[in-house]
C-alpha cells in the first residue's frame, strides 16, 4: 500500500501566483518524520524541511509554509508568489521509527512549473 | 553535495554488462542507502546498510547486490545490466537512526543501460 500520495503530477502556474503541493501519508507508527525535498531540473535533491509526529506546529521560512495535520494525515507546503526559480520536482517524504534502516519513504513528486 | 559522492555521475551499458557504482561520504553516518529514481515512481530504497558490515533489501533489490566496505564506502553492483534498470540512482546517508535529521544525498548517477 502506497504510505506517501502526491496526488498532483504536474502544476502549471503563472509567477506570482500561489501554489500548495499536498501530500498525504499512511502510517500506524506514532512516532514518525516527514520531509520535504526539491529536485532542481540540475538533478540534485535538496532537504527543504522535516516535521516530527508530535510537532505539529506550522512553519513559515520566507515564501514557503508548511502545514501539517495529523488529524487529515497531512503535510501540505504552500509556496507564495512562486518564482521561476521554484520549477522543479517537490518530494514528500516519510520515515518511521520502527522500520528497520530507517529509509525513506517517497511520494511519487509533483512536478511544479512556473512560467513568466 | 560535498558530504555524499557518488561515482561516476553518468554511464551507458550495455545488456549484460556489469558495472559497480560508487558511494563515498565523509560524514561518519552509520547508515547508508541505494535508491532508484524513475519517471513518475519517485525515489525507491534498492539496498541499505544500517551499519558496517550489515545490509539489507530494500524494496526494488532484485538485479543488484551491495557491499558496505568500511564505514565510509557503499557499493551498488549490477551482474548482468538490463535495460530495466535504466535509471537516476541515489545514494544516501543517515547518522542517527532515531532522530529527525534527514538524509544527505549525493548528486545521483545517471545509467542507461542499451
Amino acid at each position: 500500500a502506497q504510505k506517501v500520495t502526491q496526488a498532483q503530477t504536474e502544476i502549471s502556474v503563472v509567477e506570482k501566483e500561489d501554489v500548495t503541493l499536498d501530500c498525504v501519508y499512511e502510517t500506524r507508527d506514532t512516532t514518525y518524520y516527514l520531509f520535504w525535498y526539491k529536485q532542481p531540473p540540475s538533478g540534485e535533491l535538496v532537504f527543504l524541511i522535516r516535521r516530527n509526529s508530535f510537532d505539529e506546529q506550522n512553519e513559515i521560512s520566507g515564501r514557503y509554509s508548511w502545514n501539517f495535520q495529523k488529524s487529515t494525515s497531512s503535510f501540505n507546503f504552500t509556496i507564495t508568489a512562486s518564482q521561476v526559480v521554484d520549477s522543479a520536482v517537490y518530494f514528500c517524504a516519510l520515515r518511521e521509527d520502527y522500520q528497520a534502516g530507517t529509509a525513506l519513504i517517497f511520494g511519487k513528486g509533483t512536478t511544479l512549473s512556473v512560467s513568466s | 553535495n560535498a558530504g555524499v559522492t557518488q561515482t561516476p555521475k553518468f554511464q551507458v551499458l550495455k545488456t549484460g554488462q556489469s558495472m559497480t557504482l560508487q558511494c563515498a561520504q565523509d560524514m561518519n553516518h552509520n547508515s547508508m542507502y541505494w535508491y532508484r529514481q524513475d519517471p513518475g515512481m519517485g525515489l525507491r530504497l534498492i539496498y541499505y546498510s544500517a551499519s558496517e558490515g550489515t545490509t539489507d533489501k530494500g524494496e526494488v533489490p532484485n538485479g543488484y547486490n551491495v557491499s558496505r566496505l568500511n564505514k565510509r564506502e557503499f557499493s551498488l553492483r549490477l551482474e548482468s545490466a538490463a535495460p530495466s534498470q535504466t535509471s537516476v540512482y541515489f545514494c544516501a546517508t543517515l547518522g542517527q537512526r532515531n532522530s529527525n535529521q534527514p538524509q544527505h544525498f549525493g548528486d545521483g548517477t545517471r545509467l542507461s543501460i542499451l
